[in-house]
């Protein structure tokens, strides 16, 4: 079975800082990662996500995330925030090739972004 | 399109009342899923399904049913409702292992 770690639970920054949400997973075979935000009462949309190819990859509203497989990470960064990143994120992993379609979640980082 | 839709958006019961939380997706997507989210613990899968007529159980199954008689609608059902499922429930749908689309979710406060 899988499993996701995010590593930390709340990460506050100020407004134009950088920031970086760590995630690491375990599994046995390829993968597929994503990640997911989830604003205020709302439901879950996707940020960005790696199936193949370039390691570095780019998502919406200015965030990318490096897939590391010698270091099963897949951390998200963005160098400057706003405070309308302020969200709950979410990086969950799939089984590459799986014909179950199941997604894994780690706990969840709250971001929140300070003026 | 419409994505995937949750009704109802919020929903109060008693403990021992049964109900069920409706889901339909207009993207043809083979894969359904159900989710709770609760504060602390990510997104747990209740259960899910890779098509019609065939469903199975995630990590949290207990006290929960579903069917899949349409590629659309994936209904869960809360037989003999508890104050543990007080949750967020949501609905998910993908084609095979790419992405998940998520519904707006379901509030649901068992007293």
């Amino acid at each position: 079975a899988q499993s996701v770690t995010q590593l930390d639970s709340q990460v506050p920054v100020f407004e134009e800082a950088p920031v970086e949400l760590r995630c690491n997973y375990s599994s046995s075979v390829s993968v597929y990662l994503f990640w997911y935000v989830q604003y205020p009462n709302q439901g879950l949309q996707l940020l960005l996500k790696y199936l193949s190819g370039s390691t570095l990859v780019k998502g919406i509203n200015g965030f990318e995330a490096e897939f590391n497989k010698s270091q099963t990470s897949f951390h998200l960064r963005k160098p400057s925030v706003h405070i309308s990143d302020t969200a709950e994120y979410f990086c969950a992993v799939s089984d590459r090739g799986s014909t179950l379609g199941r997604l894994y979640f780690g706990r969840g980082t709250q971001l929140t972004v300070w003026p | 399109n419409a994505g995937v839709t949750q009704t109802p958006k919020f929903q109060v019961l008693k403990t021992g009342q049964s109900m069920t939380l409706q889901c339909a997706q207009d993207m043809n997507h083979e894969y359904m899923s159900w989710y709770r989210q609760d504060p602390g613990m990510g997104l747990r899968l209740i259960h899910y399904s890779v098509g019609a007529g065939i469903t199975d159980q995630g990590e949290v199954p207990n006290g929960y049913n579903v069917s899949r008689s349409t590629t659309e609608d994936f209904p869960l059902r809360l037989l003999s409702a508890a104050p543990s499922q007080t949750s967020v429930y949501f609905c998910a749908s993908s084609y095979r292992d790419d992405t998940q689309y998520f519904g707006p979710g379901t509030r649901l406060t068992v007293l």
